[in-house]
């Protein structure tokens, strides 16, 4: 048990839905990564928070966004949603900022848009 | 923009057999690289990491990795694989892109099967 929890586990609905992933970081980490896992493009970082603040956005879409709350706690919103957009959506935690720090992954929510 | 490849997508071997999952990275002038274990249904987990100092790391169950600047390479080997090391093995590096823009860019992945 890495200490970072993601809710749901699972998630399944209709194309053009909207939807909200949450994921809470390990207690003391500050910053909290969001990553696309599908099978043809591997594993992608989306974004970034820490304490609060967009640090590094990666290959995320205009349709998805994301926000870290003052209690840590982050949320990913996936708007508009393809069929394409079904994958794993991994949330990650680590006490710093910089990359350097061991991210701490948790169990992922599996979306299925069908 | 750094770019991690891992040359094998699927890796059988038979247990207590040894093993190398290999990964070349994109050049760049400082270089902190990770793998990261993924077993089924599950998360990633830390493996090891190079960050500076001794080129040769190892984790607590056995994993050991050299990093070879020359070749821009971050090899794992395990001179004798358990059944428990079937899992999906990732080599990532971290990039910096300017500003706080720092990412770990992740390889493709190499599935990792260790039969009886």
């Amino acid at each position: 048990d890495s200490g970072v929890t993601q809710t749901p586990k699972h998630l399944i609905t209709a194309t053009g839905q909207r939807v909200t992933l949450r994921c809470s970081p390990r207690s003391g980490d500050l910053s909290v990564y969001w990553y696309q896992q599908s099978l043809d493009q591997g594993l992608q970082f989306l974004i970034q928070y820490y304490n609060g603040e967009e640090r590094a956005k990666g290959n995320i879409l205009e349709r998805f966004s994301a926000q870290q709350f003052p209690d840590l706690h982050s949320e990913l919103n996936l708007s508009s949603l393809e069929l394409g957009d079904s994958a794993l959506y991994f949330c990650a935690s680590s006490v710093g900022w910089q990359g350097a720090y061991e991210q701490y992954f948790g169990p992922g929510t599996r979306l299925t848009v069908t | 923009a750094q770019s991690v490849t891992q040359l094998d997508s699927q890796v059988p071997v038979f247990e207590e057999a040894p093993v190398e999952l290999r990964c070349n990275y994109s050049s760049s002038v400082s270089v902190y690289l990770f793998w990261y274990v993924q077993y089924p249904n599950q998360g990633l987990q830390l493996l090891l990491k190079y960050l500076s100092g001794s080129t040769l790391v190892e984790s607590i169950n056995g994993f050991e990795a050299e990093f070879n600047k020359s070749q821009t390479s971050f090899h794992l080997r395990k001179p004798s694989v358990h059944i428990s090391d079937t899992a999906e093995y990732f080599c990532a590096v971290r990039s910096y892109s300017g500003g706080s823009n720092y990412k770990l860019t992740f390889g493709k992945g190499t599935l990792l099967t260790v039969n009886p």
